[in-house]
């Protein structure tokens, strides 16, 4: 069974630029979530998707904004780059929501803005 | 950059000696509790979880302690090995929403 898969793995951009990171969970999960790495601030949540909704949202800028399809895969966006936002950004899948124990990461997507 | 643990307090243990990571959480109200375990250039890995009714769980060469009067978590590794090295951390969960709330995370090093 394929784990999460997240893509692209690295990427540079370039500040005021936007991206969009994509993620297809694992196989028969629908809730998507995602959470941004960072050595100042360790790990924090961003949101949370199910059925195509957004569930939950971290305490993040309206810059980051994401967005779930039909068959479960997610993508998040994040508008006018700043050179804080360089990170790693990782996707983590479950069967539904409140299934805690069975939160599976990817293995993320290294953002880096110049 | 692999490294987004540049500045994480590190645990320094020879191989075969028992480890304890130690992890405070701030919910007391939080369902429940996971260790994950992140290595260089990778996601978390789910290690083992224990809900908040609980007190002590093992799984295999892992033990997690929770202390709900002092929220505290630990988690024990028996004889630690050198693959074993890698950035542990806890995360907490609440209600039905599948946000985890994570600790600073520890450094394991684990020496020869």
């Amino acid at each position: 069974k394929a784990g999460v898969t997240q893509t692209p793995r690295y990427l540079i951009k370039t500040r005021g630029q936007q991206v969009t990171l994509s993620c297809s969970p694992i196989s028969g999960h629908r809730s998507v979530s995602w959470y941004q790495q960072t050595p100042g601030q360790g790990l924090q949540f961003l949101f949370e998707y199910f059925s195509e909704t957004q569930r939950n949202k971290g305490n993040f800028p309206g810059r980051f904004s994401g967005r779930q399809f039909s068959n479960s895969r997610s993508e998040m966006n994040v508008s006018t780059l700043e050179l804080g936002d360089s990170a790693l950004y990782l996707c983590a899948s479950s069967p539904f929501p409140g299934s805690g124990n069975t939160i599976y990461f990817g293995e993320g997507s290294w953002l880096t803005v110049v | 950059g692999e490294s987004v643990g540049l500045h994480l307090p590190t645990l320094s243990v020879q191989e075969g000696d028992n480890s304890i990571i130690n992890c405070a959480y701030s919910n007391s109200a939080s369902d429940y509790f996971i260790w994950y375990k992140q290595e260089s250039g990778k996601g978390p890995q789910f290690i083992i979880d224990i809900r908040s009714n609980m007190d002590k769980r093992q799984g295999q060469r892992v033990t997690v302690l929770l202390n709900k009067t002092v929220k505290h978590l630990s988690l024990q590794i028996a004889a630690t090995q050198p693959g074993d090295s890698a950035v542990y951390f806890c995360a907490e969960i609440t209600g039905g929403y599948n946000k985890l709330i994570f600790g600073a995370g520890t450094r394991l090093a684990v020496h020869p």
